[in-house]
């Protein structure tokens, strides 16, 4: 079955420095996400991206966050300059929408702790 | 700005026995509502949806119920199992998806 991959799954790093989390989505999929988690709290949005172009992101997703395709299967998340309220999980997600429920499909996950 | 909202952070229920979980939205746009299901360490796992254009789905042991007058959402699961037991997340869909803050469900065999 289908899934989608995340990695790392755990990284740890500095405050300051950058972090790249990556993700392949499912293959046919056209809608892309990443959500974060922080420990104890709910799910968060905070981009979703669609015909390689940001479709919609949250206020969580400023100026530090930055998202790409850059080849047409990989989807990354970018975290410029580390801060510690930045540690979460974060989720990968793809999905097709149309006339169906378009539901989420997660990945794993990657944990990302800032030091 | 909490447009989807689970209020009860746990639940214990006996195996066998019927669980249900909650969850009220606020924003009347919603397309979809969802329940998902996340074990620790996992990402979460679409379980079942409902059009906002009905008030039921079933799907085997899972059942979902809407009520748009009231903007309340359930699931029931029947029978309960202990394998039942995880975070259960409801979400609701328009453009993006959101989340609530889900209830930790536990089985008790």
């Amino acid at each position: 079955e289908p899934e989608v991959t995340q990695t790392p799954s755990h990284q740890v790093t500095q405050m300051g420095q950058e972090v790249i989390l990556r993700c392949v989505p499912i293959s046919n999929h056209l809608y892309f996400y990443w959500y974060r988690q922080i420990l104890g709290q709910k799910v968060e949005f905070l981009v979703s991206f669609y015909n390689n172009e940001i479709s919609e992101k949250s206020e969580i997703f400023d100026d530090q966050f930055s998202v790409e395709r850059p080849d047409g299967s990989n989807f990354t998340l970018k975290i410029r300059s580390t801060k510690l309220e930045d540690s979460a999980m974060y989720f990968c997600a793809s999905s097709v929408r149309g006339e169906d429920t378009g539901e989420l499909f997660f990945g794993e996950g990657s944990r990302l702790t800032v030091l | 700005d909490q447009q989807v909202k689970q209020n009860s952070p746990s639940l214990s229920v006996q195996e066998g026995r019927i669980s249900i979980l909650n969850c009220d939205y606020t924003n009347s746009m919603f397309d979809y509502f969802l329940w998902y299901k996340k074990y620790p360490a996992e990402g979460p796992t679409f379980l079942i949806s409902i059009s906002s254009i009905k008030d039921k789905n079933e799907d085997g042991r899972f059942t979902v119920f809407l009520n748009k007058s009231a903007k309340h959402l359930s699931l029931h699961i029947v029978p309960s199992q202990p394998g039942d037991s995880a975070v259960y997340f409801c979400a609701a869909r328009r453009s993006q998806f959101y989340f609530g803050t889900g209830t930790s469900l536990t089985v008790i065999p």
